[in-house]
């Protein structure tokens, strides 16, 4: 079983509606990450949270929001789906501690908006 | 929060040494440098970090000259499997919601 594990893997949905996207993971982290990814580039960062009672935002967090239920548990929802809203999203997670190093993803939920 | 530049793509043929180098001028004291990969439709994963010198693991070395400016990652012997998109990525790890993700450099292995 996955880590980090993303559901839905895929989703279409229609203008103005509201989607989430869940996240669960199993390496015991307390950090968790939302990314979003276009065609032919990087990853950007929508939302992160260092711990339970933390939600920051990042570069492009206009459009979503978030919770974190649980140490384990990372939503990200869309309020009002829109078009340009359409890409890759993944969830990710790292240690605060030593090993912080490394993050890791999920397989990520494809989301496409009509 | 450093700048990385590194080759839009590249190409190579299987069993040669591929080494794809990335430079971050303005590279900080307490930044590493961290390589992921990806392959198409899957999230990043890690390859290798490091600070100075040289680091080697199971599937990758990482070449840092003394004054840190630029990086390059090393991969022997490639084969197909390692036809993906490869990050490289400058900041301090306990800073990582910071790091940027530039576009990677396309290594696509041909037989």
């Amino acid at each position: 079983d996955a880590d980090v594990t993303q559901t839905p893997r895929n989703r279409i949905t229609k203008t103005g509606k509201r989607i989430m996207l869940e996240c669960s993971q199993t390496k015991g982290h307390d950090r968790m990450y939302w990314y979003r990814q276009d065609p032919g580039l990087g990853l950007r960062l929508i939302y992160y949270s260092f711990d339970v009672k933390d939600i920051n935002k990042g570069e492009i967090s206009d459009g979503y929001s978030v919770s974190r239920q649980a140490q384990a548990k990372f939503s990200l929802s869309l309020e009002s789906a829109i078009p340009n809203q359409t890409a890759l999203y993944f969830c990710a997670t790292s240690d605060s501690g030593s090993s912080g190093n490394t993050i890791y993803f999920g397989e990520g939920s494809w989301l496409t908006v009509v | 929060l450093a700048k990385t530049t590194q080759p839009i793509s590249m190409d190579s043929y299987e069993g040669q040494e591929v080494n794809i180098t990335c430079s971050h001028n303005n590279i900080a004291t307490n930044d590493y440098i961290t390589w992921y990969q990806q392959f198409p439709s899957q999230g990043p994963r890690f390859i290798i970090q490091g600070y100075k010198t040289k680091v080697t693991n199971e599937v990758a070395s990482l070449f840092i000259p003394a004054d840190r400016k630029s990086s390059t990652l090393s991969l022997p012997r490639v084969s197909l499997s390692d036809t993906a998109v490869y990050y490289c990525l400058v900041g301090d790890w306990r800073s990582n919601y910071q790091l940027i993700w530039g576009a990677g450099t396309k290594l696509i292995i041909k037989p």
